[in-house]
């Protein structure tokens, strides 16, 4: 089944420090991916999204660029800010399965002034 | 921008209750579902729901759940006999199509069984 693989955390940064929050999957067809973030106490928002192989998805100065020779969509930013605190998921969705997202399991990215 | 609604935030229920979750989908969307997230972190698959009717459910969704869009407008799920196992933010979420387009989530409703 479809399985998506998540960077382990939590991660500390500090304020305008480089990230980068690796994500692998597993999965039959041609998925979509996604980045999804929670802020606490919220429901899960899209960050960013990618449909096909070598799109870049972009939002908030954050970017991922689907790789399917590597089944990677890593995040990254240059520069984070404090306001980007947050539990950060890694989700894919295979078309050909009523549209079921499948999850990794979040990061914790603490940012510290 | 429309989003997803979920009533209540917070739900305390006794063990062996039955307790029910609601939800408004984003009006256009046709495709529902029901996550779950334990201690702020996986977030679980539970059920898809399209065109009236169950499309996958997850392991975890057994017969102590149900599913329901009763009025075209809300989309329930029910949990018949409350398990302290069943404590967990429950999320519902809607997206316009399949595959592509993004899940858009409600804020949760917290469960808490005692």
């Amino acid at each position: 089944g479809d399985s998506v693989t998540q960077m382990e955390g939590p991660v500390t940064l500090s304020e305008e420090a480089f990230l980068t929050i690796n994500c692998t999957y597993t999965a039959t067809g041609y998925p979509s991916l996604f980045w999804y973030v929670q802020y606490p106490g919220e429901g899960l928002q899209l960050l960013l999204k990618a449909t096909k192989a070598d799109d870049k998805g972009s939002n908030k100065g954050f970017e991922a660029t689907y790789r399917k020779e590597t089944t990677s969509f890593h995040l990254e930013k240059g520069s984070v800010q404090v306001s980007d605190s947050a539990v950060y998921f890694c989700a894919l969705s295979d078309p050909g399965n009523a549209g079921k997202s499948t999850f990794g399991d979040g990061t914790t990215l603490t940012v510290k002034p | 921008e429309p989003e997803v609604t979920q009533t209540p935030s917070h739900q305390v229920t006794q063990m062996g209750q039955e307790v029910i979750l609601r939800c408004v989908p984003i009006s256009n969307h046709l495709y529902f579902y029901w996550y779950r997230q334990i201690l702020g972190q996986k977030v679980e698959f539970l059920v898809s729901f399209y065109n009236n009717e169950i499309s996958e459910k997850s392991e975890i969704f057994d017969d102590q759940f149900s599913v329901e869009r009763p009025d075209g407008s809300n989309f329930t799920l029910k949990i018949r006999s409350t398990k302290l196992e069943d404590s967990a933010m429950y999320f519902c979420a809607s997206r316009e199509r399949s595959g592509g387009s993004p899940l858009h989530f409600g804020n949760g409703t917290r469960l808490t069984v005692t």
